[in-house]
Parts: structure tokens; C-alpha cells; sequence
């Protein structure tokens, strides 16, 4: 069936590094892909999406690009700030969504 | 703000019990899921309801069981509950079923707590 495979974290950065998390995904037929976030003590919150092959998604400062070739769809973002510490999900959607497991992200000032 | 609201915000219960979850989805919006946020499970998709009726069903234990209304809100019922259903219970709407890929929007989620 389908699936979300997302990096372990905690995932720890200095403020104004460079952010990658990776996303690589199973799935049948074209799935949209998303990335969501959740602040601590939150709901689920949507950061971007991409609804086919090669489209980049972005929202404030992060960006993902659906990738078919490599089924992957990684976040990334040129220069993290403490206020970005949260977790961080990416998901595919074909009716549903159909979750990774979820990438803690923690910023240091 | 996503339009969808759900109550209660924290529910603490014991083992053995039952309790409701509410969502009242955006408005215009016809479909309603119901995913479970634990910490050894992750998130998980439990079921969805389109207009009155179910449409897909996730990993949803036989203990528990939904219903979606004519006025479009929805209910998830949870009963015998286990320690091990403690968690964050979110719901998400969105507007319109014949596209698989339509975005769903997410309310603030209800914390179970069993003790």
C-alpha cells in the first residue's frame, strides 16, 4: 500500500543554517504531496503542497519539489530561524493522507 | 483559522468508557475525516464520511465507530476505551469527493486522555 518514509529526528540546527528533511514516498497513480507542521501544543497546520510531477511548493521560506524520478518530496529551507522549531510531516494524499512518522525540528539561537 | 471547529479540546475519562468527539466541518465542505495522532502509532487515518455517508475506512478499531449528520457535522464515538487510545484526535474537512487530492483542512484536534 502506500507510504511515507521521513527522516528521524530530533533534527538540531543553528539559527540561519540550511534545512533539509527527507521524504520519499510508495505509491499508486499520482498522489498530491504535502508537508505539514505542528507547533508544540498545536493542531496540523498545511506548509506546502505539490500536486504533480515537478511542481514546487513553497510557504514562507521552505520549499518542496515532487519529484517522480526519485518518488521523493524533501523540505528545505535556505536559512532556519527559532521560531521554524516544530514538527514537521510529510504526507501523501489520494482520498486520505497517509502519514510519515514526523521530523522534530529544534533551532538554537 | 480553518473553519473547522472541534469540541471538546481535552476530554479525560477512564478505562472502560465511552465518550463523543464533535467536528462541525467548514462550511460548504461535504466531507469529514477523522485521523489519531499517538505517540507510538503517529498519525493515522480512521475513517471518512462524504454527505452523510462513509466513504473509506482506515485503521479504525471495531471499539470505535463515527456518523456524519445532515447538517454535515460528525461524530466519533469511542468506547471500552484502553490506556492505549490516549491521544490527539483530529478532524479535517474539505469539499468535494470526486477529487482524490482535494486539501483538507484540519481543526485543532481533541487530546483524549485515559487514565
Amino acid at each position: 500500500g502506500d507510504s511515507v518514509t521521513q527522516m528521524e529526528g530530533p533534527v538540531t540546527l543553528s539559527e540561519e543554517a540550511f534545512l533539509t528533511i527527507n521524504c520519499t514516498y510508495t505509491a499508486t497513480g499520482y498522489p498530491s504531496l504535502f508537508w505539514y507542521v505542528q507547533y508544540p501544543g498545536e493542531g496540523l497546520q498545511l506548509l506546502l503542497k505539490a500536486t504533480k510531477a515537478d511542481d514546487k511548493g513553497s510557504n514562507k521560506g521552505f520549499e518542496a519539489t515532487y519529484r517522480k524520478e526519485t518518488t521523493s518530496f524533501h523540505l528545505e529551507k535556505g536559512s532556519v530561524q527559532v521560531s521554524d522549531s516544530a514538527v514537521y510531516f510529510c504526507a501523501l494524499q489520494h482520498y486520505q493522507l497517509i502519514w510519515g512518522a514526523g521530523t522534530k525540528l529544534i533551532i538554537k539561537p | 483559522d480553518s473553519g473547522v471547529t472541534q469540541t471538546p479540546k481535552h476530554l479525560i475519562t477512564a478505562t472502560g468508557q465511552r465518550v463523543t468527539l464533535r467536528c462541525s466541518p467548514r462550511s460548504g465542505d461535504l466531507s469529514v475525516y477523522w485521523y489519531q495522532q499517538s505517540l507510538d502509532q503517529g498519525l493515522q487515518f480512521l475513517i471518512q464520511y462524504y454527505n452523510g455517508e462513509e466513504r473509506a475506512k482506515g485503521n479504525i478499531l471495531e471499539r470505535f465507530s463515527a456518523q456524519q449528520f445532515p447538517d454535515l457535522h460528525s461524530e466519533l464515538n469511542l468506547s471500552s476505551l484502553e490506556l492505549g487510545d490516549s491521544a490527539l484526535y483530529f478532524c479535517a474537512s474539505s469539499s468535494n469527493l470526486r477529487d482524490s487530492n482535494n486539501e483538507q483542512f484540519f481543526g485543532p484536534g481533541t487530546r483524549l486522555t485515559v487514565l
